[in-house]
């Protein structure tokens, strides 16, 4: 069975304290992991998406790397406003009809 | 770009009742999509749209209805509401090419958020 799975569930830093997220995931032929932010009363906010294991990217503060089996996004020097809840995503088996399995999330809090 | 639009931002409807939420796009996407929040949960695909005139069952179809009669428009139909379906719905787009090659990046409106009572 597709599964996406997200740890820690929710995750407390003080600000410049560095930290990372866990997404891992079990999808036959993956084609692409979907990293997204969501604040509060709003809809997600695409981050990066990665194709292939070794693949990385980066975004300010925010750097995403991936496996055959798991993703990370390793978040550097954190401030306050990268407080949100992060979720990654994958293509359900074969990904052509672009339909996504979501993981549960992690919610970031980042104290000054 | 205005990106994907829903209407409304909030909604309260009574058990029985039946309200249409409204989505549209303006980045001209094949693709659309629905799904539903709730708190502590993924997001659950309701629904999905290929092009104009298909659409298809996602993983919790029960209780809705889609149609596609533009590039556009999505619209989310809720027959006789139910609790169950108290809900925070968000509906997004993408432009996905032949089938096979990668799915392309979603683009997610604001939401709508939905208490049945």
């Amino acid at each position: 069975e597709d599964q996406v799975t997200q740890s820690p569930e929710a995750l407390r830093l003080q600000e410049g304290e560095s930290s990372s997220l866990n997404c891992s995931y079990t999808v036959s032929g993956l084609r692409g992991l979907f990293w997204y932010r969501q604040d509060p009363g709003k809809g997600p906010e695409f981050l990066f998406t990665l194709y292939s294991a070794g693949e990385e990217k980066e975004k300010e503060r925010l750097k995403a790397t991936l496996t055959k089996k798991e993703s990370f996004l390793h978040i550097t020097a954190p401030k306050p406003e990268d407080s949100a809840t992060y979720l990654c995503a994958a293509p359900l088996g074969g990904g052509s009809q672009g339909n996504l399995i979501f993981g549960k999330g992690t919610k970031l809090s980042v104290k000054p | 770009n205005a990106g994907v639009t829903q209407t409304p931002k909030f909604r309260i409807l009574k058990i029985g009742q039946s309200m249409t939420l409204q989505c549209t796009q303006d980045m001209n996407h094949n693709y659309m999509y629905w799904y539903r929040q709730d708190p502590g949960m993924g997001l659950k695909l309701i629904y999905y749209s290929v092009g104009a005139g298909i659409t298809d069952k996602g993983e919790v179809p029960n209780g809705y209805n889609v149609s596609r009669s533009t590039t556009e428009d999505f619209p989310l139909r809720l027959e006789l509401a139910a609790p169950s379906q108290t809900s925070v719905y968000f509906c997004a787009s993408s432009y996905s090419g032949l089938a096979g090659a990668p799915t392309d990046t979603q683009y997610f409106g604001p939401g709508t958020r939905l208490t049945v009572l």
